[in-house]
This record gives C-alpha cells, structure tokens and sequence, in this order.
C-alpha cells in the first residue's frame, strides 16, 4: 500500500535559520507529489508540486522541495524562515486506484518559529 | 469570492444527532472530496465524486452519506453522531479525477458531546 512518512513531529528554528522537512514515501512508480501547508485553523494550501521534469521545484512564499527517486524523498527546504511560516507541513502522494486519482497524506510536520 | 466554501465552520452537538455539512466549489471542476483530519492531525480521504458520481468510497460507518446534487456542491450528512465523529471535516475540489492538484475548503471542526 501506498503511504507517506514524514518522520518529524515537530521542529523549531530561529527566525532567518534555514529549514528542511524530511518526506518518504513508498509508491511502486514515480508517484505526483505535493507539500501543503496548514496554519491555525485554516485549510490546506499548496505549497508546490512535482509530476515530473526538473527534480527541483520551487513554490510559493520562498520554498522548494527535491525530489530523490534513489531515496524516494521529497524534502521541502526553505533557506531563510520568517516567523509567519510556524504551520503544519503536510506531505501528500497522489496514486491511482479505482480509475481516479487520491491523496495519501502523512501525519504532518509542526513548525515552531522562534523570534 | 472563495473558492471552495465550507458552512459551518464549527458544529457542536450532542450523540445521536443527525448533522450536515455543506460545501461549495465556485471553481468549475469536475471533481470533489471529503477528508476527515482527526485529533492528531492526520488527513484522510472519505469520499470522492466526479460530475456528481461517486469515484471513491473509502472504508467509512454508513452513518455517513455524501450528496452531489451538481457538480459544485458535495454535501456531507451525518447520522447517528458519534463522540468519535469529533474532527475536522475538509472538502476539497480538483479540476478532473485524473488532476490531483486539489483546493481545499477552510474545514469544519464538528464537536460531538
């Protein structure tokens, strides 16, 4: 079965420290893959996607992500947070079945950001 | 102007309630979702339909019924409220079944007592 890991609960960084949220996920082909993100009490945005193509994709409010087929990774970095990034994280996977398409998310990444 | 409307935000109510949660998509696509995030934050898909018809039907009480009455609105009946029920309920919508890139409603916190 297809499934996402995300093997950090939490994380705190200084404002202006770089960041990097760790994300696995086990998929038989090249699966699509996506980062969103949830702040207190609001819904999900997308953040930035990769279906295929350059392996670095970059987002929106300054983050990228790589994606690693060796490593079936897809990390999301930022190289500079701002305190207003401290949100969830969420790495999702899109895989066929049934003939649509679904999202398998993982368990989400908190982001504490210190002043 | 939202793209993608969830009414309520917040429900409260008591066991064996029968509730409903409403959502609309001003967006034109063709396909929309329900997920269920539970207490430790975890997102998981309910349902799916596309142009009204139900595509995915995930491992969920029958307690549980999702209604299409056009494509841009996917609404979300709950009889029989349990306390388990308590969570956020998203909707969500993607242009087609086949685009995986989905927009997502603001949530709505459902508290069973």
């Amino acid at each position: 079965a297809q499934s996402v890991t995300q093997p950090d609960i939490h994380i705190t960084v200084s404002e202006g420290a770089s960041l990097e949220l760790r994300c696995n996920y086990s998929y038989g082909a090249t699966p699509y893959l996506f980062w969103y993100v949830q702040s207190p009490g609001q819904g999900l945005q997308l953040l930035l996607k990769y279906f295929s193509g350059d392996t670095l994709v970059q987002g929106i409010k300054g983050f990228e992500a790589e994606f690693k087929r060796s490593q079936s990774s897809f990390n999301l970095r930022k190289p500079s947070v701002h305190w207003s990034d401290a949100a969830e994280y969420f790495c999702a996977v899109s895989y066929s079945g049934a003939g649509s398409y679904q999202l398998t998310f993982g368990k989400g990444t908190k982001l504490s950001v210190i002043p | 102007d939202t793209a993608v409307s969830q009414t309520p935000k917040y429900l409260v109510t008591q066991m064996g309630n029968d509730k409903s949660i409403k959502c609309e998509q001003n967006l034109g696509h063709d396909t929309m979702y329900w997920y269920k995030q539970d207490s430790k934050k975890f997102l998981k898909i309910m349902f799916s339909y596309n142009n009204k018809e139900l595509i995915i039907n995930e491992t969920v009480p029958n307690r549980f019924s999702p209604k299409s009455p056009d494509k841009a609105h996917l609404n979300l009946h709950i009889n029989s409220l349990e306390l388990g029920d308590s969570a956020v309920y998203f909707c969500a919508s993607s242009l087609d079944s086949l685009n995986t890139e989905a927009f997502f409603g603001q949530g709505t916190r459902l508290t069973v007592v």
